[in-house]
């Protein structure tokens, strides 16, 4: 079974931009999350989609934004990139109970300059 | 709010010897989950062990296994017998509705 991708692997913008990144769940699960990796703060929960719908939403501003499509597949969009929203975006993806444990991509690495 | 810490940025272990790291978290509720990921250098989290709040025994995969204690708010991972493929950096994850993780220990395994 094919794991969790995201595309693409780098990604280079510059202030000002927006961004769209792409996540495909391993076939089956209905939850896909996403979560910001930085060596300042860490792993940071972004949000999670279930069924289409936003279930969770971590503590960040609305600039990042997020969807799910009926197969599942899910993007994750940054407006106005700023800075600091230089990082390693993770996706996981569940079979989608709360407590199902996550199955993780390889991360988009986003670098804003 | 929930959070969790594991207050060893670096560990390191021989090969074939037995290591511990160690994660608190704090919250004020009875059921949740506990996770240990692993982060090598492919950038890939990879699961490692699982433990439900509410069983008492702790979670054991392999050469792998935790020290869950609810009270104390606590959970260790032990890894024994160490093997080189080990080294990389594990993240202890607390899951209610959403999943919050530490800060990371970089597990260091010498030859």
């Amino acid at each position: 079974k094919a794991g969790v991708t995201q595309t693409p692997r780098y990604l280079i913008k510059t202030r000002g931009q927006q961004v769209t990144l792409s996540c495909s769940p391993i076939s089956g699960h209905r939850s896909v999350s996403w979560y910001q990796q930085t060596p300042g703060q860490g792993l940071q929960f972004l949000f999670e989609y279930f069924s289409e719908t936003q279930r969770n939403k971590g503590n960040f501003p609305g600039r990042f934004s997020g969807r799910q499509f009926s197969n599942s597949r899910s993007e994750m969009n940054v407006s106005t990139l700023e800075l600091g929203d230089s990082a390693l975006y993770l996706c996981a993806s569940s079979l989608g109970p709360i407590n199902s444990p996550l199955h993780f991509g390889n991360g988009t690495r986003l670098t804003v300059t | 709010a929930q959070t969790v810490t594991q207050s060893q940025p670096e560990m390191s272990v021989q090969e074939a010897e037995t290591v511990t790291l160690s994660c608190t978290y704090d919250t004020s509720e009875s059921d949740y989950y506990l996770f240990w990921y692993k982060q090598p250098p492919s950038r890939q989290m990879i699961l490692v062990i699982r433990q439900e709040a509410y069983k008492q025994q702790n979670a054991t995969e392999n050469r792998f296994s935790v020290n869950f204690q609810k009270a104390a708010k606590s959970f260790s991972l032990k890894i024994s017998d160490s093997q080189l493929g080990d080294a990389a950096m594990y993240f202890c994850a607390y899951m209610k509705n959403d999943m919050r993780f530490g800060a990371g220990t970089r597990l260091t395994v010498k030859p």
